[in-house]
């Protein structure tokens, strides 16, 4: 079982719509990061949060250590937020350390016009 | 410009041929990283380096060999190329614990 567990795999939404990703996690950590990979491109940190929720423009990220469960939520989606969301964590140095990312598989986001 | 660059961008060699992916950044970090992006796998940690002439082995270093003479530097080489080792490659780098990584535009590598 992976580490790190991201839902859906895939989403197709169309414009404008509200959109959730939702990454679970088995280890403790000291934070959680979400990143963003276009089609051909890099990679790009979004947010990195160890508690409550943190914003950007249309992103939200929340976290829920209890629960070992974070959301990335996308308000007004638009075609130019098509891309992999990728959602990794920084294990607690008593379960592996933290100089080292586990990475879930991402999870691939299209948004039609 | 400040970042962190990687050559080349892309690279098509033949199996048993060694091969020197590049990295460099610009904001003297501590840490440097090397990650192999697979189909399935998602990121994957091949090596990475806490500071200069310090390296460890990530989740899959067979076949792989990294230095980092300079702090702004960690090149990554295939010594004998197989065709498992096509993949796409991203370098990051990141300053201190619990910061966020940073991450090179990658390198997409094809051995016939």
């Amino acid at each position: 079982k992976n580490e790190v567990e991201q839902s859906p795999q895939n989403l197709t939404a169309q414009e404008g719509e509200f959109i959730t990703i939702n990454c679970s996690y088995s280890v403790g950590i000291s934070a959680l990061h979400w990143l963003q990979q276009h089609p051909g491109g890099g990679i790009v940190s979004l947010f990195m949060l160890s508690s409550g929720k943190k914003k950007h423009g249309r992103l939200i990220a929340t976290i829920n250590i209890q629960e070992k469960h974070s959301s990335l939520h996308i308000t007004a989606s638009h075609p130019r937020d098509s891309a992999v969301y990728i959602c990794a964590v920084s294990p607690l140095p008593s379960q592996g350390g933290s100089e080292k990312l586990v990475f879930g598989k991402g999870m691939k986001l299209t948004v039609n016009p | 410009d400040a970042g962190i660059t990687q050559s080349p961008r892309y690279k098509i060699t033949e199996t048993g041929r060694q091969v020197t992916l590049m990295c460099h950044q610009t904001w003297s970090h501590s840490y440097m990283f090397w990650y192999r992006q697979d189909l399935g796998h998602g990121l994957r940690l091949i090596y990475y380096s806490a500071a200069a002439d310090i390296t460890d082995k990530g989740e899959v270093p067979d076949g792989y060999v990294v230095s980092r003479s300079k702090t702004e530097n960690f090149p990554l080489t295939l010594e004998s190329a197989t065709r498992s080792q096509t993949s796409v490659y991203f370098c990051a780098s990141r300053s201190q614990f619990n910061q966020p990584q940073h991450f090179g535009d990658g390198t997409r590598l094809s051995i016939l």
